[in-house]
């Protein structure tokens, strides 16, 4: 079984540039997540998407941040304008629709490490 | 609020045995689950508990406490490829939406 596929591994920009990160969960996954994590933290969920609805998004800064999931499957990242702060790693992660259920084990990609120079 | 507790860093001997500690408070509790993440790596799944007492894999073993919002994990025989950071994460329900609320992590280094 394929795992979930993240692109690009490895990203360098410049402040206040654009970038944009891509995600395809595991097939069969109907809730995938996205994850910022800082050298030495936990991950800390960014948006949260059931099918290609959100249902978490308190987290992201929507002034910079934007996320979609189209037709319920891929996701992409962006941040626009991009600020130092905002390097770390990103995770995408998914996980099966629960229907009263209570395992929810999410399965992570390799990530992203994105540096804002 | 809802938070989660655990050591930042431990250190131990190979194939010694050691206790990593979680504490949480959170509302909607439904279940504890443990991740081991090597350095430039995805986080990976290790364990699952929602009820109380002791689950065993292997050298792994995972200890929930509902009621004093405790968990441990327990790693024996210890091998130098466990030195990694252990994340604890409660899932808790919140409304209509399940999510996990993420601790920072326990960094092991295990020493020859």
């Amino acid at each position: 079984e394929a795992g979930v596929a993240q692109s690009p591994r490895y990203k360098i920009i410049e402040k206040r540039q654009s970038v944009a990160f891509w995600c395809n969960p595991i097939s069969g996954h109907a809730t995938l997540y996205w994850y910022q994590q800082i050298l030495g933290q936990g991950p800390k969920l960014l948006i949260q998407f059931q099918n290609n609805g959100v249902v978490d998004d308190s987290q992201l800064p929507k002034d910079r941040f934007s996320a979609e999931r189209l037709k319920g499957v891929d996701s992409t990242l962006k941040i626009q304008p991009a600020k130092l702060e905002d390097s770390a790693v990103y995770l995408c992660a998914s996980s099966f629709a629960f229907v009263g259920g209570s395992y929810n084990e999410q399965f992570f990609g390799p990530g992203t490490r994105l540096t804002v120079l | 609020g809802q938070n989660i507790d655990q050591p930042t860093e431990m250190t131990a001997t190979e194939g010694a045995i050691v206790q990593i500690n979680c504490t949480y408070q959170t509302s909607g509790f439904n279940g504890l689950f443990w991740y081991q993440q090597h350095a430039g790596e995805a986080p990976t799944f290790l364990s699952y508990n929602v009820l109380d007492g002791l689950e065993e894999k292997g050298r792994f073993s995972s200890f929930l406490s509902r009621s004093k919002g405790y968990s441990y994990l327990l790693l024996k025989e210890l091998q130098m490829k466990d030195s990694a950071s252990y994340l604890c994460a409660v899932s808790s329900d919140a409304g209509n939406n399940r999510k996990l609320i993420w601790g920072l992590g326990t960094s092991l280094g295990v020493n020859p």
